[in-house]
Order: C-alpha cells, then sequence, then structure tokens
C-alpha cells in the first residue's frame, strides 16, 4: 500500500484566497483524521471522520474551515478564504475504526503558506 | 479531559549517551492507550509504540525502551547510545474516550538533537 497520500505537499497562496487539500487514506482504513500543526500550538485535531461521517468538527478553528469525505477513499479539507495565521502543516491521517489502541498513520503532510 | 505533557522542549546529546523523553498524561478513563511518534526532519510522523492502560510491562526494542508507571502518569522514553539519526521531534500521545469517541491527544513534542 501506498500509504496515506496528501496533496499539494507545499501551497504558498495570498490572503483571500481559497485553498484546499487532499488526502487519500489507506484502502480498508474508515476512519480520516486531519490534524494541523504549528510552533505554538503543537498537533492539533480539527475534524475526524468515521465511514465518512464526520463525527467531532470541534476543533476546526472558525467557519472559514471545512471538511468533506465524499467517499472512502478521499477526503479534502477547504480554507476560504485564507489568512496568514492560518499558515501551518496540515496532516491527514487514517487508521480502522472503533478502537482507541489503532495506529493512526500520516501523511507527508501539505505545508500551508498564507502571505 | 486530558492531556499529555512533555517538559522538556529540546534536548541534545552527544552521539553515544542514553536519552530519556519524559512523557506525563492525565486523563479519567481507565482504559487507555499510549503512543510514541517520531517526526524526522523529513516531516512525516512515525508511529513507534503504543501501550494499554493494563499493561505495564516495559518494553525494549533495539536500543529504544519505554517505561510505563501508571503510579506517577509516565511514559518515559529512552533510546541507549544514541546516534545522529534519532535526532528528531518525538511525541507522546493519549488515545481515551472523550465525549463518547476515543480521541489522540498529542503532547508539544521533544525535539532531540544528537550531536556527532
Amino acid at each position: 500500500d501506498a500509504g496515506v497520500i496528501q496533496s499539494p505537499r507545499h501551497e504558498v497562496t495570498e490572503m483571500g484566497q481559497e485553498v484546499t487539500l487532499r488526502c487519500k487514506p489507506i484502502s480498508g482504513h474508515n476512519s480520516l483524521f486531519w490534524y494541523r500543526q504549528t510552533m505554538m500550538r503543537g498537533l492539533e485535531l480539527l475534524i475526524y471522520f468515521n465511514n465518512n461521517v464526520p463525527i467531532d468538527d470541534s476543533g476546526m478553528p472558525e467557519d472559514r474551515f471545512s471538511a468533506k469525505m465524499p467517499n472512502a477513499s478521499f477526503s479534502t479539507l477547504k480554507i476560504q478564504p485564507s489568512e496568514p495565521r492560518d499558515s501551518a502543516v496540515y496532516f491527514c491521517a487514517s487508521s480502522l475504526a472503533g478502537s482507541g489502541a489503532n495506529v493512526l498513520t500520516f501523511g507527508a503532510g501539505s505545508r500551508l503558506t498564507v502571505l | 479531559a486530558q492531556k499529555v505533557t512533555q517538559a522538556q522542549t529540546e534536548i541534545s546529546v552527544v552521539e553515544k549517551e542514553d536519552v530519556t523523553l519524559d512523557c506525563v498524561y492525565e486523563t479519567r478513563d481507565t482504559t487507555y492507550y499510549l503512543f510514541w511518534y517520531k517526526q524526522p526532519p523529513s516531516g512525516e510522523l512515525v508511529f513507534l509504540i503504543r501501550r494499554n492502560s493494563f499493561d505495564e510491562q516495559n518494553e525494549i526494542s533495539g536500543r529504544y525502551s519505554w517505561n510505563f508507571q501508571k503510579s506517577t502518569s509516565s511514559f518515559n522514553f529512552t533510546i541507549t547510545a544514541s546516534q545522529v539519526v534519532d535526532s528528531a521531534v518525538y511525541f507522546c500521545a493519549l488515545s481515551a474516550l472523550w465525549a463518547g469517541s476515543y480521541q489522540l491527544t498529542f503532547g508539544k513534542g521533544t525535539k532531540l538533537s544528537v550531536i556527532p
């Protein structure tokens, strides 16, 4: 398996632009997570899905952020409009659902810079 | 609420020295899971180990060992005879029930630099 695949790896955009980050989880994994990593706040869970259904989006910073999972093999995280404080590395991770013991497998991350 | 504290922000050691990374956690659950992940300079997060709350047996894997002590709510990680390739940020994480589902909470990480 190719692992969790994220795109783009790097994105530089200007404030006010829409940003879409993409994730393909590991086949057979039915939980998907979006994390954000910054120096100040570390790794924060933004949202996670079980069987394509959003379970907890309490970590989503504000209405400018939205996430979708239209099918088991694809998810997007969208920021509209983007702001400089959104600059961070965004990680997608997947796992088998149903247990706290499940190991998350992370993608390589998408580094977002908003100017 | 659940919380993971990694008090050491940065550690530098000389190659071949032993180093211990500290992790203290908080949870009200009796069933929980503890993890360590490694983030090398390339940026990806790599799973190292998982322990459940009912298994306090220490574990050794090569130069890596983990000491889980429920009495002090700690899950410390020791690297023996450190190598330059061990340079990375190491994250401790806790998976426990929160609002009806398990959530993985990470510590802020400890940046380890191994100097040749």
